[in-house]
């Protein structure tokens, strides 16, 4: 494998439901990121890891969990999740050793809450 | 805090026509900026950067874009478009977040529609 994986690429899940999401990236980096994409609204960031340190937004719900155990596996654990929670989930990495951090992007995984 | 538009949502061009996809940014210094591109069912793929010097850069896939200071904008060209270029494109602003990472601020997108 190479660049930023995710599984699974597409997720239904009721509203009772816990799942998690996972990254794995290959490329040697520090640094990992995982955004909303909405319809119609511009990405947004939930969290980021960086060296062992978290950064989250403060607007995303308590029902979002991350977990980095190392810097090459990222997490997002999902519970009692709500219909408007349905987007695609995108994870990133990046690295502080390239000029100015540029992201990589995983292919996404398409959440849908019933 | 930074910001980027991208004024145009929709753009509908002709398989071997010019492009010009517009973005502008605000930003209180010295910006990084990127051009992302995403196809249907995809993440994003990185086209293009810009950190400083010439300020005419070139990328991937044909593509270039200008950094004009003076206007607050980092437009991306291409002088003669495919069908495979049909996808969204966004444009964005780095600043610094935490440590080694960025914070990247996208703006809305624009989708990109390639007539034969």
């Amino acid at each position: 494998e190479t660049g930023v994986t995710q599984t699974p690429r597409h997720l239904v899940m009721g509203m009772t439901n816990k799942k998690s999401l996972k990254c794995e990236q290959h490329l040697g980096h520090n640094a990992m990121y995982w955004y909303k994409q909405s319809a119609k609204k511009p990405l947004e960031l939930m969290f980021v890891y960086s060296l062992e340190e978290r950064v989250e937004n403060n607007s995303v719900p308590s029902r979002f969990s991350p977990e980095c155990p190392n810097s090459s596996h990222l997490f997002l654990h999902l519970h009692t999740l709500q219909p408007e929670d349905s987007a695609l989930y995108l994870c990133a990495s990046s690295s502080s050793g390239t000029p100015y951090n540029e992201q990589f992007f995983g292919p996404g995984t398409r959440l849908t809450v019933l | 805090a930074q910001s980027v538009t991208q004024p145009d949502i929709h753009i509908t061009v002709s398989e071997g026509a010019s492009l010009e996809l517009r973005c502008n940014y605000s930003y209180g210094a010295t910006p990084y900026l990127f051009w992302y591109v995403q196809s249907p069912g995809q993440g994003l793929q990185l086209l293009l950067k810009y950190f400083s010097g010439d300020t005419l850069v070139q990328g991937i896939k044909g593509f270039e874009a200008e950094f004009k200071r003076s206007q607050s904008s980092f437009n991306l060209r291409k002088p003669s478009v495919h069908w495979s270029d049909a996808a969204e494109y966004f444009c964005a602003v780095a600043g610094t977040l935490s440590g080694s990472a960025r914070q990247l601020t996208f703006g809305s997108g624009t989708q990109l529609t390639v007539l034969p």
